[in-house]
């Protein structure tokens, strides 16, 4: 079956920890993409890669790192530097032509960091 | 920057009625794309329906349909014929259609009760 995976579906984390979320995706899809939601907000874009080796920042970037070193994977590593870190996580994928714009979610993580 | 907004924080129908959810854009581009997106209490987030801006017809997918009114920048879903499943949050997003990956742009969700 085709689709993208999130792993794992919750994480625990201690304060001052570097935290690194798990992306994968074998719909043979050019651009991942990494958004944040918190309770009763819409989704907001952390990050986002059109091809391997290559990502740009999106709205809320600050405190969070990825890389892209394959087409199917996109690693979200939160830092310490973020300082609400504890939100749940959803990573993204699509084509990047017109024809195949549409973004298909993964089922998500879930961050607490105590 | 474009900016997307979801004034009904909660609505409620009864089981096969027909609920209307709105959402208004703002954006200066004049090609576009605009979704909703539905989000069950597993949290997974389903691609209900979308709308070309250069295209005038409404879009529709079996019992969900849009009204697509682009002068008055407004996006509202109608779904018919209300099921239980049906009952979850539902996401208006923007993409530009500037070609190659760009991020969405949702609003803040409506939470869609389905009364039996």
């Amino acid at each position: 079956d085709g689709g993208i995976t999130q792993s794992p579906k919750y994480l625990f984390r201690k304060e001052g920890q570097n935290v690194t979320l798990s992306c994968e995706q074998n719909l043979n899809h050019d651009a991942m993409y990494w958004y944040r939601q918190d309770p009763g907000q819409g989704l907001r874009l952390i990050y986002y890669s059109q091809i391997v080796n290559d990502f740009q920042k999106g709205d809320i970037a600050e405190g969070y790192s990825v890389s892209r070193e394959k087409k199917e994977s996109f690693p979200l590593t939160v830092t310490s530097a973020q300082k609400n870190p504890t939100a749940f996580y959803l990573c993204a994928s699509s084509g990047i032509l017109a024809h195949s714009y549409e973004q298909y979610f993964g089922p998500g993580t879930r961050l607490t960091v105590t | 920057a474009q900016t997307v907004t979801q004034s009904q924080p909660e609505m409620s129908v009864q089981e096969a009625e027909t609920v209307t959810l709105s959402c208004t854009y703002d954006t200066s581009e004049s090609d576009y794309y605009l979704f909703w997106y539905k989000q069950p209490p597993s949290r997974q987030m389903i691609l209900v329906i979308r709308q070309e801006a250069y295209k005038q017809q409404n879009a529709t997918e079996n019992r969900f349909s849009v009204n697509f009114q682009k002068a008055a920048k407004s996006f509202s879903l109608k779904i018919s014929d209300s099921q239980l499943g049906d009952a979850a949050m539902y996401f208006c997003a923007y993409k530009s259609s500037g070609g190659g990956a760009d991020g969405l742009t949702f609003g803040k969700g409506t939470h869609l009760i389905i009364q039996p």
